[in-house]
Formats: C-alpha cells, structure tokens, sequence
C-alpha cells in the first residue's frame, strides 16, 4: 500500500511569486486535505477535497486554491507569496467525505517546506 | 483563538517511565480527539483517537483520557521507550460539522536513557 507522497519536499521562491504543490492521496483514498504548519505552530486547515470538489476550508485567503483529479491526487496553488507563507504543507487523505473516519486519522504526506524570500 | 491548546512545549520523561501528555480544549462541539506523533522531516502520524461519548481509549503503550466537564485529554505512555522521543500534536475534530481537524502547538517529548 504506497502512502502519500508530496513533491517537491523544498522550494524557495520570491515575494510576489506563484506556486503548486502537489499531493498523490494513499491508495484507496478519496478525500485529501492541505495544511499549513509554520515553525513552532500546530497544522493549520486550509482545506479539502472530497470527488473533485472542495467540501471545507479553514482561515485562508482565496490565493490558496486547489484542485483534486480523478485519481485523487491534489495540487495546492498559491498565488502572490508573502513572507509568511514560508512554513511546512501538509497534505493528509482519508477514505469518506466530510464526516467519514476521521477517528481512524487522517494519513499524511512528509511535506513540503516552502520558504518564501 | 487557541480551541486546541498544549501548554507545555516540552516533557522530558526517563525511559521505562510513564509519560503523560495534556490537552485543553474550548469547543464543546468537537467529538473526536485525537493525538499524532512528528518525527522530524516527517509527517505527523496517527496514535490514538477517542470519540467524546467515551472516556477511555487503550491501545497497545497508549491510553488516551477524556474528561469533558473539564475539557481535557491527556496521552498516557507506559512504559516509555527511546523511539517514543517525537513531537506529539493534540488535535480534535467536529465530525457533523466541517470535519476539519484543529491541532494543537504540540509538546516536544525526550525520553532520557
């Protein structure tokens, strides 16, 4: 059973710049969601994607979008960095949609640490 | 506005020992916990949940305790070994709701020889 894998796990860009991270969910998984953890924080909830669609989004301003394929891999963009933006990305999947075995946990991808300059 | 707070950001406990990570938390409407575990250069991986109807969880070395009238949860280890030496994230989630999952800070835990 592959689990989630994330790429790339380091990036550095500029203030100003645009960026995609990209998700492959665990296999026979269909829900993926994306956090944001900064140094010293806990993961924060930006959102998730249940059948292509996004069914739940945390406090993060419409420059974070997403996309899930039909292959339930993802792809988290964000648009115009700011400096705070440099932290760790999460990404977790899960069998179910909203409200499906969260008592299970969520299973999570390594990361990728974007630093913004 | 912390709903999930660890408020200790590091435990040293002896190997062998019990070690005991706590949790508080504000929402009334959460009704799962749970706790994760982060190596570093890793993501967090998934210990132990509970759901709030109960107040037990056992699995293995970890115990999971709920007390809902003071809004607390703590992660029991027993008996602590070297590999236990993580970040350990207290989390919880409104399952009817958004089904989104708030963490905590986490507690860095050093388990010493």
């Amino acid at each position: 059973e592959t689990g989630v894998t994330q790429s790339p796990t380091h990036l550095i860009k500029t203030r100003g710049q645009q960026v995609t991270l990209r998700c492959s969910s665990q296999s026979g998984h269909n829900t993926v969601s994306w956090y944001q953890q900064a140094l010293g924080q806990g993961p924060q909830f930006i959102f998730q994607y249940y059948r292509e669609e996004e069914n739940g989004r945390g406090n993060f301003p419409p420059r974070f979008s997403g996309l899930q394929f039909p292959n339930y891999s993802s792809e988290l963009n964000v648009n115009a960095l700011e400096l705070d933006d440099s932290a760790l990305y999460l990404c977790a999947s899960k069998r179910g949609g909203s409200g499906g075995t969260v008592y299970q946990g969520q299973f999570f991808g390594p990361g990728t640490r974007l630093t913004v300059l | 506005d912390q709903q999930v707070k660890q408020n200790s950001p590091s435990l040293s406990v002896q190997e062998g020992r019990i070690s005991i990570l706590n949790c508080d938390y504000t929402n009334s409407m959460f009704d799962y916990f749970l706790w994760y575990k982060k190596y570093p250069a890793e993501g967090p991986t998934f210990l132990i949940s509970i759901s709030s109807i109960k107040d037990k969880n056992e699995d293995g070395r970890f115990t999971v305790f709920l007390n809902k009238s003071a809004k607390h949860l703590s992660l029991h280890i027993v008996p602590s070994q070297p590999g236990d030496s993580a970040v350990y994230f207290c989390a919880a989630s409104a399952v009817n709701r958004d089904d989104k999952i708030i963490f905590g800070k986490g507690t860095r835990l050093h388990i010493l020889p």
